[in-house]
């Protein structure tokens, strides 16, 4: 069973310039949550996809925006960077059943530098 | 606000010694409990979870909650310095669709 896979793994991009981070959900889940860390913190929830709509969302600016397609892969968009952008992404997929029933667990995530 | 507590440590413990990480939320109404173990550069690693009351076993760590005091700890036994890393406490709060994270509690077993 394949888990969940992030790309890129390292990106470095510059203030004022536009991202893109993918994942692929583990087979059989239609639910993807994004998570934000940074140095030194726990992850932080940005929002949640379920069956291609947004399911839920933190205390995160409308630069961070996602999508969800019809395969239950996710993208995280990030417009206009801020140096505090800095930080590890992290996607995690989840089973149908949701909240209690879905340990989640996340892909190895993306290190996304911004100078 | 919805708040999940560690601390940050660092704590040391002995080779093959029970370590003791422990954990306090702020809401009654939290459903679900999780452990998760951090390597340095490395993603979280899901190795407890825990929904009811009392104890819950798996190999060498033991997940324990306490809903009345909102408090839940992990214990790892047999320390191992291949255990040594950020441990992760994170509370599914009734309702959310999101789990709420501690900032982790960094373990360093001495060999």
């Amino acid at each position: 069973e394949t888990g969940v896979t992030q790309s890129p793994t390292h990106l470095i991009k510059t203030r004022g310039q536009q991202v893109t981070l993918r994942c692929s959900s583990q087979s059989g889940h239609n639910t993807v949550s994004w998570y934000q860390q940074a140095l030194g913190q726990g992850p932080q929830f940005i929002f949640q996809y379920y069956r291609e709509e947004e399911n839920g969302r933190g205390n995160f600016p409308p630069r961070f925006s996602g999508l969800q397609f019809p395969n239950y892969s996710s993208e995280l968009n990030v417009n206009a960077l801020e140096l505090d952008d800095s930080a590890l992404y992290l996607c995690a997929s989840s089973a149908p059943a949701k909240g209690r029933d879905s340990p989640l667990h996340f892909g190895n995530g993306t290190r996304l530098t911004v100078t | 606000q919805k708040e999940v507590e560690q601390n940050s440590g660092p704590l040391s413990v002995p080779e093959g010694a029970i370590a003791s990480l422990n954990c306090t939320y702020s809401d009654r109404g939290s459903q679900s409990f999780f452990w998760y173990r951090q390597y340095s550069g490395k993603s979280p690693e899901l190795i407890m979870f825990i929904y009811s009351n009392g104890d819950k076993e798996d190999g060498r760590f033991t997940a324990q909650l306490n809903k009345a005091s909102q408090y839940v700890s992990l214990l790892i036994r047999d320390s191992q310095p291949s255990d040594s890393a950020t441990y992760l406490c994170a509370v599914n709060f009734f309702g959310n669709e999101k789990l709420t994270f501690g900032t982790g509690t960094r373990l360093t077993i001495i060999p």
